[in-house]
């Protein structure tokens, strides 16, 4: 069974800050997903990927498979990036690749 | 393109009671995963289903059970409800294991 572990569980950032969010992970994995919740349940997923670094507009995720580490980052965050930020991952050696398994997320409020 | 939909989106039951919470993926998205979400426990996997067939179940009790249609629309049922059954459940569709998924704004389940 794969333990995900995400650090910090709660950050308070002002606008304007560079943030990092943390996700490491005990065994192989196939894919890493990034997800994110605003308040009133609503999930999307920001990314998936295997290897290396994807960036999305002021958004980075990147993974070491090697550590079994990843990291989101957000730059000049904003006051609409507050939201519960969520890690899971998928496959490898830690389960099948249809079974998510997520960490606890990490709550973002950016002041502005 | 229409996203994930499911419905009811809130739904009040008794302990006891059964519930059936429907699920409608992207069109052309044969892989539908089904999630629990509590305060407790947080992001949990239940099931995932591609082409009317189970591909994976999570660790839940045989009251927890659903299917999936020809058209890729599925459904998922909770027999003999227990308090703790509380929760938004969450189901997401995706092209298949490789891709990115796509999550419903939930369902929030109450029993009493």
């Amino acid at each position: 069974k794969n333990e995900v572990e995400q650090s910090p569980q709660n950050l308070t950032a002002q606008e304007g800050e560079f943030i990092t969010i943390n996700c490491s992970y005990s065994v192989g994995i196939s894919a890493l997903h990034w997800l994110q919740q605003h308040p009133g349940g609503g999930i999307v997923s920001l990314f998936m990927l295997s290897s290396g670094k994807k960036k999305h507009g002021r958004l980075i995720a990147t993974i070491n498979i090697q550590e079994k580490h990843s990291s989101l980052h957000i730059t000049a965050s904003h006051p609409r990036d507050s939201a519960v930020y969520i890690c899971a991952v998928s496959g490898g050696s830690g389960g099948s690749n249809y079974k998510l398994t997520f960490g606890k997320g990490t709550l973002l409020t950016v002041n502005p | 393109k229409a996203g994930v939909t499911q419905t009811p989106r809130y739904l009040i039951k008794t302990r006891g009671q059964q519930v059936t919470l429907s699920c409608s993926p992207i069109s052309g998205h044969r892989s539908v995963s089904w999630y629990q979400q509590t305060p407790g426990q947080g992001l949990q996997f239940l099931f995932e289903y591609f082409s009317e067939t189970q591909r994976n179940k999570g660790n839940f009790p045989g009251r927890f059970s659903g299917r999936q249609f020809s058209n890729s629309r599925s459904e998922m049922n909770v027999s003999t409800l227990e308090l703790g059954d509380s929760a938004l459940y969450l189901c997401a569709s995706s092209l298949g294991y490789r891709n990115e998924q796509f999550f419903g704004p939930g369902t929030r389940l109450t029993v009493l």
